[in-house]
């Protein structure tokens, strides 16, 4: 079973057209939760860090929040500059250390 | 700032070939390293991660192996690579706190 699951796979917005994504986890004892943006053949480039339960971030039309058992990323008014995966990854105390877990990524096209 | 280098970008090579990816981080001293491999439809898996010279931790046993040879090198190697050994590679960072991870820019292998 998999301990982080993102949703959806694939989101197809047109531009301006607002929509949230979700990473859900079942994991215990969570550190940190975080956000990573991974355009086409790169490496993911780091968004946020939420911390705990109802804590918010935001970065230009993204904005990061944290719930005990998700977390959603809101996307608004959205830009095809936008389009790309998004990664979110848990990192939570497991077997005597930190372990960090990562979801499959939402895949984003933002059609103009 | 600190940097991530990784490299090389792409890499063809036939089965039972040998490999050496390399990844050097500037700007900052003793850093955690990773290696990971991200395949499609997968989340990124963890190969190895290391916290100091010479110490290596392995999370998936495997045809692959790495060494730290100083603070800011990290290199994973093999020594006969296998068709399911292709992937996109990439190396991380964090400092000691593991509070985000810094990623390069990707390896891309082929084998054939």
């Amino acid at each position: 079973e998999d301990q982080v699951t993102q949703s959806p796979e694939a989101l197809r917005l047109q531009e301006g057209e607002s929509s949230s994504l979700n990473c859900s986890y079942t994991v215990s004892g969570l550190r940190g939760l975080f956000w990573y943006r991974q355009d086409p053949g790169k490496g993911p480039e780091f968004l946020f860090t939420l911390y705990s339960a109802g804590e918010e971030k935001e970065k230009e039309r993204l904005k990061a929040t944290l719930t005990k058992k998700e977390s959603f990323l809101h996307i608004t008014a959205p830009k095809p500059e936008d389009s790309a995966t998004y990664l979110c990854a848990v990192l939570y105390s497991g077997a005597g250390s930190y372990q960090l877990t990562f979801g499959k990524g939402t895949k984003l096209s933002v059609i103009p | 700032s600190q940097t991530i280098h990784q490299w090389p970008a792409t890499l063809v090579q036939p089965v039972g070939s040998p490999l050496s990816l390399e990844c050097t981080v500037e700007g900052t001293s003793n850093p955690n390293l990773y290696w990971y491999r991200q395949a499609a439809g997968r989340g990124l898996q963890l190969l190895f991660y290391s916290v100091g010279i010479g110490q290596i931790s392995s999370e998936v046993p495997q045809n692959l192996s790495a060494s730290r040879p100083q603070d800011r090198q990290f290199i994973l190697s093999s020594k006969k690579l296998l068709l399911s050994d292709s992937g996109f590679y990439l190396c991380a960072w964090s400092t000691r706190r593991r509070e985000k991870l810094f990623f390069g820019s990707g390896t891309q292998l082929s084998v054939l």
